[in-house]
């Protein structure tokens, strides 16, 4: 297994430009999420998905969009990227249908706007 | 709403040195508490976890113990390796539909031969 995958590793953006973070996973878990990390502030939700076709919003959720086609994949799009969304972005899944709640995460996506 | 308060950063130890991270949070009903390892340019792995008071999780000689009195999770390791050197986060998982993590702000530990 690949577990969760993420592309791009690395990107730069310009003011307004927009962008599609991927994240993928092959362990058939219905619960995806998006989180970015900040220096000082750990990770904070963007938004999540419990099952293809379903999604809704975190914490921090301005800027961004969402959307669930497939159980694998759980696409972040920028529509206009803006200095401030600078970070490191985390996509994690879960099973929900146990106990189990441990969340496993990709290796991320360093997103520089200027 | 649900937060973790973990102890600030950078904590410098030397090999062989114990180690405590502190952990407390804030939370309504019983959530499952982790705590996670982020490796220089890596994701976050899950160190080790625990779902209910007085749980120890226990993972590659660390240790943390869920304590609902007084509200903590502290890390804890009795020898530090250079290999440890990582960022740890302390995070609850609420029990609702969101079924999202909070996390604390992160603990960077350096360790030196």
């Amino acid at each position: 297994n690949a577990g969760v995958t993420q592309t791009p590793k690395f990107q730069v953006l310009k003011t307004g430009q927009s962008m599609t973070l991927q994240c993928a996973q092959d362990m058939n878990h219905e619960y995806m999420s998006w989180y970015r990390q900040d220096p000082g502030m750990g990770l904070r939700l963007i938004h999540y998905s419990v099952g293809a076709g379903i999604t809704d919003q975190g914490e921090v959720p301005n800027g961004y969009n969402v959307s669930r086609s497939t159980t694998e994949d759980f696409p972040l799009r920028l529509l206009s990227a803006a200095p401030s969304q600078t970070s490191v972005y985390f996509c994690a899944s879960r099973s929900t249908g146990t106990s189990e709640e441990t969340q496993y995460f990709g290796p991320g996506t360093r997103l520089l706007v200027l | 709403g649900d937060s973790v308060t973990q102890m600030e950063g950078p904590v410098t130890l030397s090999e062989e040195a114990c180690l405590t991270i502190n952990c407390t949070y804030t939370a309504t009903g019983y959530p499952s508490l982790f705590w996670y390892v982020q490796y220089p340019g890596e994701g976050l792995q899950l160190l080790l976890k625990a779902t209910k008071a007085d749980d120890k999780g226990s993972n590659k000689g660390f240790e943390a113990t869920y304590r609902k009195e007084t509200t903590s999770f502290h890390l804890e390791k009795g020898s530090v390796q250079v290999s440890d050197s990582a960022v740890y986060f302390c995070a609850l998982s609420d029990r609702t539909g969101r079924r999202a993590l909070t996390f604390g702000s992160g603990t960077r530990l350096q360790v030196q031969p």
